[in-house]
């Protein structure tokens, strides 16, 4: 299993500028969310998806949107990018239930708005 | 407004010597605490977590004590190795939606050998 992947590793854009960060897991997890970590302030819930068709905003959801057409592809649309959306972020996945409370956590996209 | 606290923001210790990590939480509606570790360049990936109903949880080298009345948590790495070097977050959650963390600020920790 690759578990959860995330491409692309490293981005740069100029302001106003969109993109698509790329997540997939092949874990055949339920649940899937989106966070950012900026420095000092940990990882911030921006959306997630308890299954394909149903997303829901978290903490910080300004600016991005998500869609979840499949199990596995859960990526994060920015729409007009701004700098203060410079950061890292991390998809991850996990299997509801008893057991599974457990997220895993994909490498990471580094993104830098200019 | 920051529902989970976390201290301190860095820690150096010795090798072979304890570290401890402090978190701290508002909302009474969190049972399910887990502690993620962060190695440069990688997502987090649990280290080890508890439910309230217990007050320590010991993995390995690893324990966390949980204070349910003070609402605070802590984790422990007795014995550090240089190895554990890495930012450590705990976080909470509702047990039913561990899928939504709210994580604390994050420990950088630094092991000497």
């Amino acid at each position: 299993n690759a578990g959860v992947t995330q491409t692309p590793k490293f981005q740069v854009l100029k302001t106003g500028q969109s993109m698509t960060l790329q997540c997939a897991q092949d874990m055949n997890h339920e649940y899937m969310s989106w966070y950012r970590q900026d420095p000092g302030m940990g990882l911030r819930l921006i959306h997630y998806s308890v299954g394909a068709g149903i997303t829901d905003q978290g903490e910080v959801p300004n600016g991005y949107n998500v869609s979840r057409s499949t199990t596995e592809d859960f990526p994060l649309r920015l729409l007009s990018a701004a700098p203060s959306q410079t950061s890292v972020y991390f998809c991850a996945s996990s299997l509801q239930g008893r057991r599974g409370y457990e997220q895993y956590f994909g490498p990471g996209t580094r993104l830098t708005v200019t | 407004q920051q529902q989970v606290k976390q201290s301190p923001q860095s820690l150096i210790v010795q090798k072979g010597g304890i570290s401890i990590i402090n978190c701290a939480y508002e909302n009474t509606a969190f049972d399910y605490f887990p502690w993620y570790q962060q190695f440069p360049g990688k997502g987090p990936a649990l280290l080890i977590a508890i439910r309230p109903d217990v007050s320590e949880k010991k993995e390995g080298r690893f324990t966390i004590s949980f204070n349910k009345s003070a609402k605070q948590f802590s984790l422990h790495i007795m014995d550090s190795q240089p190895g554990d070097s890495a930012t450590y977050f705990c976080a909470a959650s509702g047990v039913d939606s561990s899928y939504k963390l709210i994580f604390g600020s994050g420990t950088r920790l630094l092991v000497r050998p």
